[in-house]
């Protein structure tokens, strides 16, 4: 079945790094792939999606690129806050708005 | 319409009793999720509706769980006979019936079975 794997965290950054979280999927079909980001005591929030091969979603100054050849979604932002500070997930969801498979979700800490 | 809300946002219960959670979706949404979160993990698909109708039940979903949408309107999700390995965070989510895939989720009902 369809799946998605992150790297694992935490992550801890300093204020101003630069941020990559790796992401990378299984899937049967041609999925659309998002990023949700959970902030402390809130809900899943859309961050940003792609829908097809080769499109970038970007949200926030976050982006990623719908890899079909690496099959990968590899979430960046060039210059991270305190307040990005939370648990992001990688999904996809298969033609037909289907259910949503997500990652294991990647802890980011952000110091100043 | 504020977005998805879930009732309530935390339950204790002791084993073996029954808890019952409730979901509202956006109004025009007629497709409604539910999946449950372990700590250090992703959501796992459980259940999904469109209006009324169940589609998809997760091999997840065991035959102590039950889920409803009458009138496709709210759901409900009830757990009988709780054990430990329940306690999770079971979260909603609905979209809508066009394109743009975009899942609007709640806020969660924190479940402890002690």
């Amino acid at each position: 079945g369809d799946s998605v794997t992150q790297m694992e965290g935490p992550v801890t950054l300093s204020e101003e790094a630069f941020l990559t979280i790796n992401c990378t999927y299984t899937a049967t079909g041609y999925p659309s792939l998002f990023w949700y980001v959970q902030y402390p005591g809130e809900g899943l929030q859309l961050l940003l999606k792609a829908t097809k091969a080769d499109d970038k979603g970007s949200n926030k100054g976050f982006e990623a690129t719908y890899r079909k050849e690496t099959t990968s979604f590899h979430l960046e932002k060039g210059s991270v806050q305190v307040s990005d500070s939370a648990v992001y997930f990688c999904a996809l969801s298969e033609e037909g708005n289907t259910p949503l498979v997500f990652g294991k979700g990647t802890r980011l800490s952000v110091i100043a | 319409d504020t977005g998805v809300s879930q009732d309530p946002r935390h339950k204790i219960t002791k084993r073996g009793q029954n808890v019952t959670f409730r979901c509202d979706p956006i109004s025009e949404h007629n497709r409604l999720y539910w999946y449950r979160q372990t700590l250090g993990q992703g959501p796992e698909f459980l259940t999904y509706f469109q209006n009324e109708a169940q589609l998809e039940k997760s091999r997840l979903l065991s035959d102590r769980f039950s889920a409803e949408r009458p009138k496709g309107s709210f759901s409900t999700l009830e757990i009988q006979r709780t054990e430990q390995g329940d306690s999770a965070m079971y979260l909603c989510a609905s979209s809508p019936p066009w394109g743009d895939y975009g899942y609007t989720f709640g806020s969660g009902t924190r479940l402890t079975v002690v």
